[in-house]
């Protein structure tokens, strides 16, 4: 069993629809990425946190530690913000690596 | 360069044959991560270094994967033998130092093995 669960697997939205991305981790964690990964394969750190919420742009990232969940959302979704979104863990067990769940493919149609 | 950089970009060898995948890391970051994503499946961790000292190799998938880090910076990851199933893309990562720390990744290198 993965340690970090992301739900949905895929997702299909139009443009300017509201979006949630679920990330669920089955240990404790000190923080959490979200991460962006474009066709091409490139990879951007979007937010790193370990509680209560971040906000960039359109971007908003929750995360509930006592639940041991987190969630991405994207307000007014885009074309553009087609691409994997993928959760990662720096688990608690003071490995400072991270683990990832196997992500989100959003596809935005116009 | 601002960024991590990795080299190549593109590596196609044949079975057998032995690769070297470069990694220099954002200038200043102490701490190194290599991962593997191959196709069709997540991410999965390699190994990372503090420094010039990799505290954790648990990741390496087999003993024909080693890593080295040279002056706290450039980063060499090595594939002795090379066999299909290590098709991949290799990432690097970066950070200030090991642990609760934003990573900044490369563009990875795309490793084909025929």
């Amino acid at each position: 069993k993965n340690e970090v669960e992301q739900s949905p697997q895929n997702l299909t939205a139009q443009e300017g629809e509201f979006i949630t991305i679920n990330c669920s981790y089955s240990v404790g964690i000190s923080a959490l990425h979200w991460l962006q990964q474009h066709p091409g394969g490139g990879i951007v750190s979007l937010f790193m946190l370990s509680s209560g919420k971040k906000k960039h742009g359109r971007l908003i990232a929750t995360i509930n530690i006592q639940e041991k969940h987190s969630s991405l959302h994207i307000t007014a979704s885009h074309p553009r913000d087609s691409a994997v979104y993928i959760c990662a863990a720096y688990l608690q067990t003071g490995a400072n690596n991270l683990f990832f769940g196997t992500g989100t493919r959003l596809t935005v149609i116009p | 360069g601002a960024g991590v950089s990795q080299s190549p970009s593109n590596k196609v060898t044949e079975k057998g044959k032995d690769v070297e995948l470069r990694c220099d890391p954002i200038s200043g970051h102490t701490a190194l991560y290599w991962y593997r994503q191959s196709l069709g499946q997540g991410l999965e961790f390699l190994i990372y270094f503090q420094g010039n000292s990799a505290p954790d190799k648990s990741g390496l998938p087999s003993d024909r994967f080693s890593a080295e880090r040279t002056g706290g910076s450039v980063s060499t990851l090595t594939i002795q033998r090379t066999q299909q199933e290590d098709s991949a893309v290799y990432l690097c990562a970066s950070s200030l130092v090991a642990g609760e720390e934003t990573q900044y990744f490369g563009p990875g290198t795309r490793l084909l093995v025929l």
